[in-house]
């Protein structure tokens, strides 16, 4: 499988834990993304990089959020401290960005619930 | 956060029956892509829409990039069980990130 893979697929932790999610992208991939997406909503985007450099960064990454990419290949996303309201699917994408267009194409997503 | 308009937000059809959903926004876009996403996996690409006015057909999906460069719609022919799922809509701007509709959640009685 080709695609891009995720880990873990679930999470369960408890408040005030640290989690690390990894995101492997799809194989010479340049850009890659990083949204949540909670019950009933479309996902809503974090953050990205192109090779190793972090070029933008939502509002909704609180400074308990750090993302990494170190060497330009597979890319971890730590969330400190979890709340509650950190629940929710992350998902990560890539693509080949080419002139005008960037194609993303996503994971299966990894599931967080904070108790 | 912003966010585009995608109606229905659900549909209720018998297995056959051809479907039809679109998205609006008050914002241009240079592209705009359709997903399906099944419960508890990633958003899978159906179509990618990079010029407007373009119509694009994958199977017995069809979707169109608005001569607006603010809406467009996505057909399906002739539905089947495994059709079934949540539709969304992007658009990707000047900026690299996409902004996502709310989805259509599509139910087929068979």
């Amino acid at each position: 499988d080709t695609g891009v893979s995720q880990n873990p697929r679930h999470k369960i932790t408890k408040r005030g834990q640290n989690v690390t999610f990894r995101c492997d992208p799809i194989s010479e991939h340049n850009r890659l993304y990083w949204y949540r997406q909670t019950l009933g909503q479309g996902p809503e985007f974090l953050t990205y990089f192109q090779n190793e450099a972090q070029l933008e960064k939502s509002r909704l990454l609180s400074d308990r959020f750090s993302a990494e990419r170190p060497k330009g290949s597979f890319s971890t996303l730590e969330i400190q401290r979890t709340e509650q309201g950190d629940s929710a699917m992350y998902l990560c994408a890539s693509s080949l960005a080419s002139g005008l267009t960037d194609t993303q194409y996503f994971g299966p997503g990894t599931r967080l619930t904070v108790l | 956060g912003q966010q585009l308009n995608q109606s229905p937000q659900s549909m209720f059809i018998q297995e056959g029956e051809d479907v039809s959903m679109n998205c609006t926004s008050s914002s241009i876009f240079n592209t705009w892509l359709w997903y399906k996403q099944d419960p508890g996996e990633g958003p899978v690409l159906l179509i990618a829409l990079y010029k407007a006015g373009e119509l694009t057909s994958n199977g017995r999906l069809t979707a169109q990039f608005g001569i607006t460069r603010k809406d467009s719609f996505l057909n399906i022919s002739a539905s089947i069980p495994s059709d079934v799922g949540i539709y969304f809509c992007a658009g990707l701007g000047g900026a690299q990130k996409l902004v996502f509709g709310q989805g259509t959640r599509l139910t087929i009685n068979p």
